[in-house]
């Protein structure tokens, strides 16, 4: 059966650059959330999109943007990187009602040098 | 005080044993959520509870939602077992996941 698929799986970057992170959700499935997972820590939530709305927002920095486009994936925009923002994003996606299931993609490991 | 508070936050069992780990939130929730997660490695959702019991091969998910508590079992534990197991809610009509601390189990062979 088709996953999440995030692209890409790992991406280092400089400090004050850009990175842009991607997410196909599960066909048919409407709605994207994405987390952030600090070194050691649990995962944060930091946005998610239902039928290419946001429906609802976390803990993510004004330098951080993300949209749901027409075929439902998802792009997480982070721009001004800082050594923090290294972490590993997942993003999950689900079918509408937040009481079905999220299935998480395998993440997108960024590190900040 | 974490809305979502796992126990223990780490365990450590023999191969074959009956391994049980524990969950309490403290607010209203639409839906429990049970991940593991192996070291570096991504999350995968083991069971999505609102009320009563899942089994799924070796693993049993229970929920009490009077009780606000949630147990993730795992019969004849297994070294590939070792991983960290995460319990998440989703609150009301959020459809964010908010998540507990994870519990770091280690199976010995």
């Amino acid at each position: 059966a088709a996953g999440v698929i995030q692209s890409p799986r790992h991406l280092i970057k400089e400090k004050r650059e850009t990175a842009t992170l991607k997410c196909y959700p599960i066909p048919r499935h409407d709605t994207v959330y994405w987390y952030q997972q600090g070194p050691g820590q649990d995962p944060q939530f930091l946005i998610s999109f239902y039928e290419k709305m946001q429906s609802d927002k976390g803990s993510i920095p004004d330098r951080f943007s993300a949209q749901q486009f027409s075929d439902y994936h998802s792009e997480l925009n982070m721009s001004s990187l800082e050594l923090g923002d290294s972490a590993l994003y997942f993003c999950a996606s689900s079918f509408g009602d937040p009481t079905y299931e999220q299935y998480f993609g395998p993440g997108t490991r960024l590190t900040v040098t | 005080k974490n809305e979502v508070e796992q126990s223990p936050q780490n365990l450590t069992a023999q191969e074959g044993e009956f391994i049980t780990i524990n969950c309490s939130y403290s607010v209203g929730i639409s839906a429990l959520h049970w991940l593991q997660q192996h070291p570096g490695g991504g999350i995968v959702s083991l069971f999505m509870l609102s009320s009563g019991k899942k089994k799924h091969g070796r693993l049993i998910a229970t929920i009490n939602i009077q009780e606000k508590h949630s147990s993730l079992h795992i019969t004849a534990s297994h070294p590939r077992d070792s991983a960290v197991y995460i319990c998440a809610v989703t609150l009301g009509s959020n459809y964010k996941l908010t998540f507990g601390k994870g519990t770091l189990l280690t199976v010995n062979p």
